[in-house]
C-alpha cells in the first residue's frame, strides 16, 4: 500500500510569512494527526481528525495555525503568520479503523526554517 | 513535567551488544507505542503493547502496566538500528523526547 504523502519536503521562509503543508493518508485511514517536533524533542500532537471532524486540537495555536480535512481524506495545515519558534518538522500520521490498538503511519515531514 | 520520561537520552554501543531503552509514563494507558525515527525524520511503529511481551526479529518489548514501565531491547545490535527510538501513550498524544541509538561497528 502507499504510504502517507507530505508535500513539500522542505520550506523556507521568513517571519510573518505564511506557508501550507499538505498531507495524504493512506487510503481508507479515518484517523489523520499533524504533529510539530522541533529538534531534539519528541513529536508533539497539534490536531487530530476522525474523518474530517476535528477530535482534539487543544495544542493547537489557534490564533496562528489553521487544519481543515474537508473531504475527510487529504489535510492541509496552515501557519500565519509564522514565528521563529515554528521551526521544526512537521508530521502527518494517520491510522485505520482496525481498534484502537492499530500503528500509526508516519509520512516523511515537512521541515520549515523560519528565518 | 513531561507525561512521558525515556531513559537514556543519548545510548552508543558496540555492534553486537544488547541495549535496553527505557520509557516510564504517569498517565493512565490502553496502550504504549515504540516508534523508530532515522536521521531523515521518517518514523516507524515498532510495537504496539497493552500488556506482556512483544518479539519481533531481534527487538523485543515489555511492558508493566502497574509499574507504567517499558522497556525495548535490542537483541546482537547492529549499525543499521542506529535511530532515534520514541515510546508514545495514549493514542500517540504523549509522547517521549527519544533516545538517540549510536550502534559502533
Amino acid at each position: 500500500e502507499a504510504g502517507v504523502a507530505q508535500s513539500p519536503r522542505y520550506k523556507i521562509i521568513e517571519k510573518r510569512q505564511s506557508v501550507a503543508f499538505w498531507c495524504n493518508p493512506i487510503s481508507g485511514h479515518a484517523t489523520l494527526y499533524w504533529y510539530q517536533q522541533i529538534l531534539g524533542q519528541g513529536p508533539k500532537l497539534l490536531i487530530q481528525f476522525q474523518n474530517n471532524g476535528v477530535v482534539d486540537d487543544s495544542q493547537l495555536p489557534k490564533d496562528r495555525f489553521s487544519a481543515e480535512r474537508l473531504k475527510g481524506v487529504d489535510s492541509t495545515l496552515k501557519i500565519q503568520p509564522a514565528k521563529l519558534e515554528d521551526s521544526a518538522v512537521y508530521l502527518c500520521a494517520s491510522r485505520g479503523l482496525q481498534g484502537r490498538f492499530s500503528p500509526l503511519h508516519f509520512g516523511n515531514g515537512t521541515r520549515l526554517t523560519v528565518t | 513535567k513531561n507525561e512521558v520520561e525515556q531513559s537514556p537520552q543519548n545510548l552508543t554501543a558496540q555492534e553486537g551488544e544488547f541495549i535496553t531503552i527505557n520509557c516510564s509514563y504517569s498517565v493512565g494507558i490502553s496502550a504504549l507505542h515504540w516508534l523508530q525515527q532515522h536521521p531523515g525524520g521518517g518514523i516507524v511503529s515498532l510495537f504496539m503493547l497493552s500488556s506482556g511481551k512483544k518479539k519481533h526479529g531481534r527487538l523485543i518489548a515489555t511492558i508493566n502496566i502497574q509499574e507504567k514501565h517499558s522497556s525495548l531491547h535490542i537483541t546482537a545490535s547492529h549499525p543499521r538500528d542506529s535511530a532515534v527510538y520514541i515510546c508514545a501513550v495514549r493514542n500517540q498524544f504523549y509522547f517521549g523526547t527519544g533516545t538517540s541509538l549510536t550502534v559502533i561497528p
